[in-house]
C-alpha cells in the first residue's frame, strides 16, 4: 500500500510569508504527527492530530498550526515565517492506538526561508 | 526532552553484527521501546518495537533487559546501507520524542 506522502518536497519562502504543508497518511491510519528537524535541535515534535482533533502539542509558538480533515489528511501552516523556520518538516502516520503502534514517516518537506 | 541515552557514534565492519545500546531507566511499565533509523535527508524509518520480550523481525532484533531499563538493537549482518542515525525511544500515551540518536557507520 502507498506510504506517507508529503507535498511539496521542497519550498523556498521569504521572511514574513506564510506556508502550508500537506501530509497524506497511510490508508486506514487516523493519527498524523508533525515534526520539525533542524541540524541544531534535531527532531522536535510539533503536534499530533487524531480523528480531526489535536491530541498533543509540542512547545512551538502559535505561528505553527495544523488541522486534519475527515479523510485523515493533514495540513500544517506556519505564518509570519522567520529565518529560523528553515527546516525539514516531517509527518508521521499511525493507527493512533496508544503505545503498541509504529509510526511511518514521509520523506518530508524541506522549507528554506530567505 | 529525550529520555533515553545512546552513544553518539559507533562503527561496525561490513558483514559483522552491529549492537546498538540504549538506556531508558525512567521507562514505565506500559511504555514500549521503539527503534527508528534515519538515512541522510530521508524521513525516519521504523525498525522494531517491544514491551518486555525480545523481538525479531526481518530487519533487526531487539533485546530488552529484564528490568527494562536498557535495550540493545542488533543488526545481524550490517551492510553499507545500514549507515544511518539510529534512534531509541519509548512511548506509552505520549508522542514519540526523539533524542540525538547514535550515528552508525558501517565500514567496508
Amino acid at each position: 500500500k502507498a506510504g506517507v506522502t508529503q507535498t511539496p518536497r521542497y519550498l523556498i519562502k521569504t521572511r514574513g510569508q506564510q506556508v502550508t504543508l500537506s501530509c497524506s497518511p497511510i490508508s486506514g491510519h487516523r493519527s498524523v504527527s508533525w515534526y520539525q528537524q533542524t541540524p541544531g535541535q534535531g527532531l522536535q515534535f510539533l503536534f499530533e492530530y487524531f480523528s480531526e482533533t489535536q491530541r498533543n502539542k509540542g512547545n512551538f509558538p502559535g505561528r505553527f498550526s495544523g488541522r486534519q480533515f475527515s479523510n485523515s489528511r493533514s495540513e500544517m501552516n506556519v505564518s509570519t515565517l522567520e529565518l529560523g523556520d528553515s527546516a525539514l518538516y516531517l509527518c508521521a502516520s499511525s493507527l493512533g492506538n496508544r503505545g503498541n503502534t509504529e509510526a511511518f514517516f514521509g520523506q518530508g518537506t524541506r522549507l528554506t526561508v530567505v | 526532552d529525550a529520555k533515553t541515552t545512546q552513544p553518539t557514534s559507533m562503527d561496525c565492519a561490513e558483514g559483522r553484527a552491529a549492537n546498538l545500546p540504549c538506556n531508558h531507566s525512567t521507562i514505565s511499565g506500559n511504555e514500549y521501546v521503539y527503534w527508528y533509523r534515519q538515512i541522510h535527508s530521508q524521513g525516519p524509518q521504523y525498525i522494531i518495537h517491544g514491551l518486555k520480550n525480545n523481538e525479531t523481525n526481518e530487519m533487526a532484533s531487539l533485546i530488552i533487559t529484564e528490568d527494562r531499563k536498557s535495550s540493545t538493537l542488533i543488526l545481524p549482518h550490517a551492510t553499507l546501507r545500514d549507515t544511518a542515525v539510529y534512534y531509541c525511544l519509548y512511548s506509552g500515551n505520549t508522542p514519540l520524542v526523539f533524542g540525538k540518536g547514535t550515528r552508525l557507520s558501517v565500514i567496508a
